[in-house]
């Protein structure tokens, strides 16, 4: 069955350092991976799609890489802030169209 | 632009009765799905629609959840008699593009948190 695990439950880092999430999947060859947000008591908000022809993509302190070969996927915050602590959440497009996420990885940064 | 838009926010029910929720999509949007997010789990598909038609409802317990979406607008989630698993947010998202190769992104409404007593 398809499967697909973030690194960690819980990453804390320090201020301005980088944080690196880690996407895994097995059983799937996805045509895209997107990256979402979560904040308690919210609803995801999309951040970022890559798409299995690319490599890298990056979007202001956001950057997100795609290896198909390792079926990963790493989403990396730079200069992180405080304001960066949510739960992160990857998704694989299904065959059937819609998106397959994994459980998140709550993301601390200290100041 | 407006948001996708769920209620209720919360809802607090006895095991056995029965609870609905709404969801009403982006303007224009052609697919709308409703995710089950159990705490501490990432959101898990229940049904998808696109326009007034399911797509996929292959992880929708039929014996007991039931979802439509009329005239491709607006749609209503049920559960009929509820278990104490059902306790659980309720998201419910819209996507611009139907059909195709490409969900493309997906807006979620703030969910409907259930708990089941």
């Amino acid at each position: 069955s398809q499967k697909i695990e973030q690194n960690s439950e819980a990453l804390n880092i320090q201020e301005g350092k980088t944080a690196t999430l880690t996407c895994n999947y097995t059983n799937y060859s996805p045509a895209y991976l997107q990256w979402y947000r979560q904040d308690p008591g919210r609803g995801p908000v999309f951040l970022l799609l890559i798409r299995e022809n690319e490599k890298e993509k990056r979007k202001e302190r956001l950057k997100v890489t795609f290896d198909t070969t390792l079926k990963q996927s790493l989403f990396h915050i730079t200069a992180s802030q405080p304001a960066d602590s949510a739960t992160y959440l990857c998704a694989y497009q299904t065959g059937a169209n819609n998106l397959f996420f994994g459980t998140g990885t709550r993301l601390t940064v200290i100041p | 632009e407006a948001g996708v838009a769920q209620s209720p926010r919360y809802k607090i029910i006895e095991k056995r009765q029965s609870v609905a929720f709404w969801c009403n999509p982006i303007s224009g949007h052609a697919t709308l799905y409703w995710y089950q997010q159990i705490l501490g789990q990432g959101p898990k598909l229940l049904i998808q629609f696109q326009n007034n038609g399911v797509v996929d409802d292959s992880q929708l317990p039929k014996d007991r959840f039931s979802a439509e979406r009329l005239k491709g607008v607006d749609s209503t989630l049920k559960i009929q008699p509820a278990k104490l698993e059902d306790s659980a947010v309720y998201l419910c998202a819209s996507s611009l593009v139907g059909g195709g190769r490409d969900t493309g992104e997906l807006f979620f409404g703030e969910g409907s948190r259930l708990t089941v007593l």
